[in-house]
């Protein structure tokens, strides 16, 4: 089974940057049969996309963040982070980090199949 | 503003059938060949749960009263059978036709009479 868990801190200053990390165990990250991706939820609002990650040299960002934020891998810790650049009260949110599919024969990204608890972020 | 739309919220007795849709564009749900719309329930205070991935495969261990389909820019998700134990929020997701975003619909509060 595969698990997952978020951790950072809970509390972050406005225009400080929000880092989190998720430890992944019942896979290998290095595997390169999925992608790893982070998706936020304001309180009381719905899920957002924020970026996925195959590999160090491949990943894709919402939009509306790429300009403030970087997502990395570390494979011999098998996990992978969450740098979030000047923050705003906006980037309030529970972040969840989660595992991603791979689109058979097209590589897009697909579906999220295993999901962390989630960790709250204040801004 | 979600990408995808999706009613508010939706209600059924127990033992009822609803469906619940979540309309995009022909650069995501609608793309040519593109058939990777999933579904997922949430209840409170916890993480998401996949319950359909690619218009209408259901994962080991979901329950087949959930099941998927999606005509044009339409994707739905049908639940029969309604139970208490179905409500929950439902989230819809798509990749765009570039294959390299996610789209979520804003979610449909889901109440079992």
């Amino acid at each position: 089974q595969v698990h997952l868990q978020e951790s950072g801190p809970g509390l972050v200053n406005p225009s400080e940057t929000l880092s989190l990390t998720c430890a992944v165990s019942g896979d290998s990250i290095s595997s390169r049969r999925h992608y790893w991706a982070w998706v936020r939820q304001p309180p009381g609002k719905g899920l957002e996309w924020i970026g996925s990650l195959y590999d160090s040299e491949t990943s894709y960002y919402t939009p509306s963040l790429r300009s403030r934020l970087s997502m990395s891998v570390d494979s011999s810790k098998n996990q992978f982070s969450l740098n979030l650049r000047s923050v705003t009260a906006a980037d309030t949110a529970v972040y969840f980090c989660a595992r991603q599919g791979i689109g058979e024969g097209t590589g897009v990204l697909d579906h999220f199949d295993f999901w962390g608890l989630g960790t709250l972020v204040t801004v | 503003q979600p990408a995808l739309t999706q009613p508010a919220s939706v209600s059924g007795s127990p033992g009822q059938s609803i469906t619940i849709s979540c309309t995009g564009t022909s650069n995501d749900i609608g793309a040519y060949g593109y058939n990777y719309v999933s579904w997922y329930q949430q209840r409170p205070g916890k993480a998401p749960k996949l319950l359909i991935y690619d218009v209408s495969v259901r994962p080991s261990g979901v329950s087949d009263r959930f099941s998927g389909s999606k005509s044009g820019n339409t994707a739905s998700l049908t639940i029969s059978g309604l139970q208490t134990e179905d409500e929950g929020d439902y989230y819809c997701s798509s990749c765009t036709a570039s294959g390299s975003h996610v789209l979520f619909g804003g979610g449909t509060k889901l109440t079992v009479l």
